[in-house]
């Protein structure tokens, strides 16, 4: 069963619109991954999260840990067609999940020309 | 590009037959890891490497194997392979042993069992 919850499970928006992605854990997260996947391909390292309240950055993508660290969200701001994909969020709970990296199920984005 | 190289990039092969698959990390990390993504069970750990020696293990079969040779590659040893094989595998890599620590994937072998 999948540790990590994310939703939604697809999306699809009109270009220039903003849009959010959110990654929920049932455990403490000690190491919060986001990644992008083109379909077939491999995955793209985005960012990570490490600490409560901390934000990052980079072009048009933001992505959050909440104080509790046991939701991230990944927010995108006038989304573009090279936007498009599919987003994987990743925990690192060394004491929780061992020594891997557990994935939610992915959240395939379309955008819309 | 990664850094992470993995070869080959397409296979298709028989039921019951075994196949190799090849992993170069990026320069410097020592860690390597495998992955298998399928539709239904989407994107799942195999196995974790260190400097040669075995780590940590997930929802690998017994029919799956792999090791880190000196250089720091990985192969993933694949047997008597059934249809439900057939997925995408990925490995990644990264500097140290422990999480927290960022893993670079590479583009995937595509494996097809018919």
């Amino acid at each position: 069963s999948q540790e990590l919850e994310q939703s939604p499970q697809s999306l699809i928006v009109q270009e220039g619109k903003n849009l959010t992605i959110n990654c929920t854990s049932s455990k403490t997260l000690y190491g919060l991954y986001w990644y992008k996947q083109k379909y077939g391909e491999g995955l793209i390292f985005l960012m990570m999260l490490q600490k409560g309240g901390e934000e990052k950055s980079h072009e048009k993508i933001t992505a959050k840990l909440d104080e509790k660290k046991q939701q991230s969200s990944l927010h995108i701001t006038a989304s573009q067609p090279s936007h498009a994909g599919i987003y994987l969020c990743g925990a690192d709970g060394v004491r929780e999940y061992g020594n891997k990296l557990v994935f939610g199920a992915g959240t395939i984005l379309r955008v819309k020309s | 590009d990664s850094g992470v190289t993995q070869t080959p990039k397409h296979l298709i092969t028989a039921t019951g037959q075994r196949v190799t698959l090849r992993c170069s990390p990026r320069s410097g990390d020592l860690s390597v890891y495998w992955y298998q993504q399928s539709l239904d069970q989407g994107l799942q750990f195999l196995i974790h490497y260190y400097n040669g020696e075995e780590r940590a293990k997930g929802n690998i079969l017994e029919r799956f194997s792999a090791q880190q040779f000196p250089d720091l590659h990985s192969e993933l040893n694949l047997s008597s392979l059934e249809l439900g094989d057939s997925a995408l595998y990925f490995c990644a890599s990264s500097v140290v042993v422990t999480g927290t620590d960022t893993q670079y994937f590479g583009p995937g072998t595509r494996l097809t069992v018919l």
